[in-house]
């Protein structure tokens, strides 16, 4: 199995500072015949299901503002977020789906200082 | 607007069979792969299997042994079947739709809470 490891764990930056979370993955998740990496970004508010921001690392799912970016490739990831917003608030997960079983980060948690 | 949502009991006695439906509504299930993600209370995100339009199926070898996913596509539904359940198997259950195209997960279902419990 790809073993996918975030950090930190958790994380609280003020209101219209950046945020970074970053994601390692413990092979590379770039498939060479296309060049794509094949990993995604979720948001997931507290009682809700995940939300897709981000797949194939850099990009941002239809919808999603434009504060939200990923950046990486290979092996080692980022989810950045530009100006933290508070409805931003959340644990985001980064997920590989280069092969099966498709494997999930720990998750971080974002909060407001 | 694709909608999904899950069905099933919310309480299972150990060591018998956790049974889950996921109706899709406002599109096909034919293009994609759906998907059973469970989250323990508090815990992550774990990716249980797959089922393709076409009805090949993945399953997570921690679960392989136990899990069932099939398709039903006149219904367009699709369920799980875990069976001889502990109380590990305590969860959040998600039914989420992955796409063969682009990659990632687009639609998930609000999630199903099912408890194993004597």
């Amino acid at each position: 199995d790809i073993v996918m490891t975030q950090s930190p764990d958790s994380l609280a930056v003020s209101l219209g500072e950046r945020a970074t979370i970053n994601c390692k993955s413990s092979q590379s998740v770039l498939y060479s015949s296309n060049n794509e990496n094949y990993l995604a970004w979720y948001q997931q508010r507290p009682g809700q299901p995940p939300n897709l921001l981000i797949y194939w690392a850099s990009t941002r799912e239809s919808g999603v503002p434009d504060r939200f970016s990923g950046s990486g490739s290979g092996t080692d990831f980022t989810l950045t977020i530009s100006s933290l917003q508070a409805e931003d608030v959340a644990v985001y997960y980064c997920q590989q789906y280069y092969n099966t079983p498709y494997t999930f980060g720990q998750g971080t948690k974002l909060e407001i200082k | 607007q694709v909608q999904l949502q899950e069905s099933g009991p919310g309480l299972v006695k150990p060591s018998e069979t956790l049974s889950l439906t996921c109706t899709v509504s406002g599109g096909s299930i034919s293009g994609y792969y759906w998907n059973w993600i469970r989250q323990p209370p508090g815990k992550g995100l774990e990716w249980i299997g797959y089922i393709f339009y076409s009805g090949s199926t993945s399953y997570n070898p921690s679960l392989k042994s136990r899990v069932t996913i099939s398709l039903d596509t006149p219904k367009n539904q699709f369920s799980l079947k875990l069976s001889t359940v502990t109380a590990a198997d305590t969860a959040v259950y998600y039914c989420a739709r992955s796409r063969t195209l682009y990659g990632g997960t687009d639609y998930w279902g609000q999630g199903t809470l099912v408890t194993v419990s004597s």
